[in-house]
């Protein structure tokens, strides 16, 4: 299995282009996740999904839009890049399981895609 | 609010020292937490989770609700533990069952 995979790897954009990211995992796993990552602000949460078609906001979705047309792919768009979206951008996916009533999970991380935006 | 709080940004160690990670944790239920670490130019990937109150490479966190804390703990202290740790949340309930409230990240280094 490779688990979950990002691309690109890498992307230098313009300000004002667009672009999107790609998430596949193939672990058959419900949610998913895109994070992006800062210095000194940790991992905050752009949008997620609770299944295929299902997307809902998170702590920081202005600017991105997101759409889970399959089960197996997250993709995360950025329609007018701006250079306080300059990031590390981070797929997850998990499934949650759960244990005497009790739901918790496990996030499996992608690489994660390093996006500069000029 | 759900919160969570890492103190230290960076936590620097020599090899065969004792090393605690501070996290504190802010939720009006019952919660779930977590220890994630990332290695240089590695992916996150889950350390532990209270609920298992399993040891994984030697590092151990006990959750103590009365003072909402996940400390994360090595006796000793090896370089490889290098790394940027983050303690995460879960409320698990709810349509956002699973999502995760990060710290903001410890950067753990170990000289030696």
């Amino acid at each position: 299995n490779a688990g979950v995979t990002q691309t690109p790897k890498f992307r230098v954009l313009k300000t004002g282009q667009s672009m999107t990211l790609l998430c596949a995992q193939d672990m058959n796993h419900e949610y998913m996740y895109w994070y992006r990552q800062d210095p000194g602000m940790g991992l905050r949460l752009i949008h997620y999904s609770v299944g295929e078609g299902t997307t809902a906001k998170g702590e920081v979705p202005d600017g991105y839009n997101v759409s889970r047309l399959k089960k197996q792919n997250f993709l995360l768009g950025l329609e007018s890049a701006a250079p306080s979206q300059t990031s590390v951008y981070f797929c997850a996916s998990s499934y949650p399981s759960g244990r005497g009533g009790r739901s918790y999970n496990e996030q499996f991380f992608g690489p994660g895609t390093r996006l500069t935006v000029l | 609010a759900q919160r969570v709080t890492q103190p230290e940004k960076l936590l620097s160690v020599f090899k065969g020292a004792p090393v605690e990670l501070k996290c504190n944790y802010s939720y009006s239920g019952s919660p779930e937490l977590f220890w994630y670490v990332q290695y240089s130019r590695q992916r996150l990937q889950l350390l532990l989770r209270h609920i298992s109150r399993e040891s994984i490479k030697g590092f151990t966190a006990d959750l103590n609700k009365g003072e909402t804390s996940f400390h994360l703990k090595k006796p000793f202290a090896q370089e490889e533990d290098s790394a940027m740790y983050y303690c995460a949340l879960s409320g698990g309930h709810g349509g956002s069952q699973g999502n995760l409230i990060f710290g903001k990240g410890t950067k753990l280094s170990v000289k030696p």
